[in-house]
């Protein structure tokens, strides 16, 4: 079975801080893909990041980056220069094929303070 | 361009009654899911459709619920009779898959509240 785990069920950050979140995943694949979404009050699932397992470099996207150590099949996101609109719900999720279901984790629910 | 469209977005009925989801996928994309989320279970993925065809119904409660996807640009979700612990939102997604490759992600709609009294 392949399983998702977040280990932080909340969060809270300082506006303009660093928050990292955790996420570790559970296969026998090879290559997959991984995916970090925010679901924020208005409850739109949103796609922050995506990481492809066979390249090596960690994906960027502005202020959102991730650290994926496939050895250690861990997955972790790193939200710089916190904004207010960045409280949400983030979720970690896992393709193990590219195609076909996704499987999330249980959520890591982020609050940014003035 | 238009995202994956859900309706409708609110729905509150009574226990026993017939409740239909309905999702229009993003133009063009392939394969299309139903998820349910709620505070105990998270995101659970119901079924998924690939060319309009059933691939994985696995997660579908029980005969209660069915899904049908007609054509590539139309899906529904219904629930008869519906109860109350199926209280959720289900979200509508769709993805383009092209011989078994893609690139993994879904795009979701803004979800369907049910609240079953």
């Amino acid at each position: 079975a392949q399983t998702v785990t977040q280990s932080q069920p909340e969060m809270s950050v300082q506006e303009a801080e660093t928050v990292t979140l955790s996420c570790t995943y559970d296969t026998s694949e090879n290559n997959y893909y991984l995916f970090w979404y925010k679901q924020p009050p208005s409850r739109q699932m949103i796609l922050v990041i995506r990481q492809e397992a066979y390249k090596q470099q960690n994906a960027t996207e502005n202020r959102f980056s991730v650290n994926f150590q496939k050895a250690a099949k861990s997955f972790s996101l790193k939200i710089s220069d916190s904004q207010l609109g960045d409280t949400a719900m983030y979720f970690c999720a896992f393709n193990p094929s590219g195609w076909g279901k996704l499987q999330f984790g249980a959520g890591t629910q982020v609050v940014v303070t003035p | 361009d238009a995202g994956v469209i859900q309706s409708p977005r609110h729905e509150v009925t009574e226990m026993g009654q017939e409740v239909t989801l309905r999702c229009k996928p993003i133009s063009g994309h392939n394969s299309l899911f139903w998820y349910r989320q709620t505070m105990m279970r998270g995101l659970e993925l119901l079924i998924y459709f690939n060319n309009n065809v059933p691939i994985d119904d696995s997660g579908m409660p029980e005969d209660r619920f069915s899904a049908k996807m007609p054509n590539a640009s139309f899906s529904t979700l219904k629930i008869q009779p519906s109860e109350p612990r199926d209280s959720a939102v289900y979200f509508c997604a769709s993805s383009f898959f092209q011989g078994h490759k893609g690139t993994g992600e879904l795009f979701f709609g803004e979800g369907s509240r049910l609240t079953v009294l």
